[in-house]
């Protein structure tokens, strides 16, 4: 029972370099999204998708892009990194839309992220 | 964009008190969820609420859907050590799609 996978589970970037965060998961989960988590701000969506090939912006997308070319990945790449994005980044997944029917959001563990 | 406010920010409490918590939007919500996260983990979905003044639990947790549909309400009760941990609000405005938003959190520390 992998779930959600996140990988790497730490980066040490300097500014200006690109990356991508990889996020997996094997529960044929048609909604995944990625958040940010910075202390005393809780979580703040960046992008999400609710399906292949359907992405959309959530709150905060600004410096990122991502793409869903098949139903299990959904990675997340900084083009040229910058201080600011210095974070805590989680991918999370479910059946449908996070708040639709019964079905939970399940969240990776995290890739810690610094931006030197 | 919506907005959460979560209170309290921290808590201190001993062994066996009960502890409550709440969140509060400026928006009408249609979906609460609240959610643990321990140390280098994800957080975990603990409670979802789907319908004003919807109570529902989970063992000893117990959280509200409040009937203004702007607000939520998360108790535990009897609370033990392995309790501690960073609690979330989550929750879903009627004009946001599919999109969550957060609260800032609760951190819960538990003295034995």
């Amino acid at each position: 029972n992998a779930g959600v996978t996140q990988t790497p589970k730490f980066q040490v970037l300097k500014t200006g370099q690109s990356m991508t965060l990889q996020c997996a998961q094997d529960m044929n989960h048609e909604y995944m999204s990625w958040y940010r988590q910075d202390p005393g701000m809780g979580l703040r969506l960046i992008h999400y998708s609710v399906g292949a090939g359907i992405t959309d912006q959530g709150e905060v997308p600004n410096g990122y892009n991502v793409s869903r070319s098949t139903t299990e990945d959904f990675p997340l790449r900084l083009l040229s990194a910058a201080p600011s994005q210095t974070s805590v980044y989680f991918c999370a997944s479910s059946r449908t839309g996070p708040g639709g029917g019964n079905q939970p959001q399940h969240f990776g563990d995290g890739t810690r992220l610094s931006i030197l | 964009g919506q907005q959460l406010n979560q209170s309290p920010q921290s808590m201190f409490i001993q062994e066996g008190e009960d502890v409550s918590m709440n969140c509060t939007s400026s928006s009408i919500f249609n979906t609460w969820l609240w959610y643990k996260q321990e140390p280098g983990e994800g957080p975990v979905l603990l409670i979802a609420l789907y319908k004003a003044g919807e109570l529902t639990s989970n063992g000893r947790l117990t959280a509200q859907f409040g009937i203004t549909r702007k607000d939520s309400f998360l108790n535990i009760s009897a609370s033990i050590p392995s309790d501690v941990g960073i609690y979330f609000c989550a929750g879903r405005a009627e004009t946001s799609g599919s999109r969550l938003t957060f609260g800032e959190g609760t951190q819960l520390t538990v003295n034995p």
